[in-house]
């Protein structure tokens, strides 16, 4: 079965500074990966994905994400952090594309001015 | 920008009640889902539906969950007899195909309360 784990529910980071919000996932076959934003009050918004080929995967909003076999990994980074980048942050992984994902906890990020 | 819409924001039901959550997915869209968060738990898959009919899911949706689209444009989500338990944000998807390069666009989510 398919897990993912998001380590830190709230992360706080200053404008400016390097975001990195960590993914660890759990199967028994390399998953698809992604990375969804929810800014408040709207839906979950596709930032990125890894499905096959490249392991360094680049989104929208200059966020990207590197797929670490060696480490079940598929951390979320942004260079500097600005203001618009509060929200809250899933990370979902599947088997087959979209029919089923399996989400995180979420991470919710905040920047200091 | 297409997007998919949930109604209502919020809906407080009592016990025991049935709820409706209704949906409106992308229009060219055949792939729809729903999935819910319990707070401070993940966001958890419940159903999928393909041409008219579920394709998969998940052991949380017993026998109390229904889903429907009763014409072109709605998706519904039905709980017949709604327990404390079932308090979660529930979210609506669709997606153009369901294989691993389209995307699934989610709505803004139901936040439903039952007391």
């Amino acid at each position: 079965a398919q897990s993912v784990t998001q380590l830190g529910s709230h992360v706080s980071v200053s404008e400016g500074a390097l975001v990195l919000l960590r993914c660890n996932y759990s199967s028994s076959v390399p998953p698809y990966l992604f990375w969804y934003v929810q800014y408040p009050n709207q839906g979950l918004q596709l930032l990125l994905k890894y499905t096959t080929g490249a392991t360094l995967v680049k989104g929208i909003n200059g966020f990207e994400a590197e797929f670490k076999k060696s480490e079940t990994s598929f951390h979320l980074t942004k260079p500097s952090a600005h203001m618009s980048d509060a929200a809250e942050y899933f990370c979902a992984s599947s088997n087959f594309g979209n029919e089923k994902l399996t989400f995180g906890t979420g991470t919710r990020l905040t920047i200091i001015p | 920008e297409p997007e998919v819409t949930q109604t209502p924001s919020h809906q407080v039901t009592q016990m025991g009640q049935e709820v409706i959550l209704r949906c409106v997915p992308i229009s060219n869209h055949l792939y729809f889902y729903w999935y819910r968060q319990i707070l401070g738990q993940k966001v958890e898959f419940l159903v999928s539906f393909y041409n008219n009919e579920i394709s998969e899911k998940s052991e949380i949706f017993d026998d109390q969950f229904s889903v429907e689209r009763p014409d072109g444009s709605n998706f519904t989500l039905k709980i017949r007899s709604t327990k404390l338990e079932d308090s979660a944000m529930y979210f609506c998807a669709s997606s153009l195909t369901g294989g691993e390069f389209t995307e699934a666009f989610f709505g803004q989510g139901t936040r439903l309360t039952v007391v």
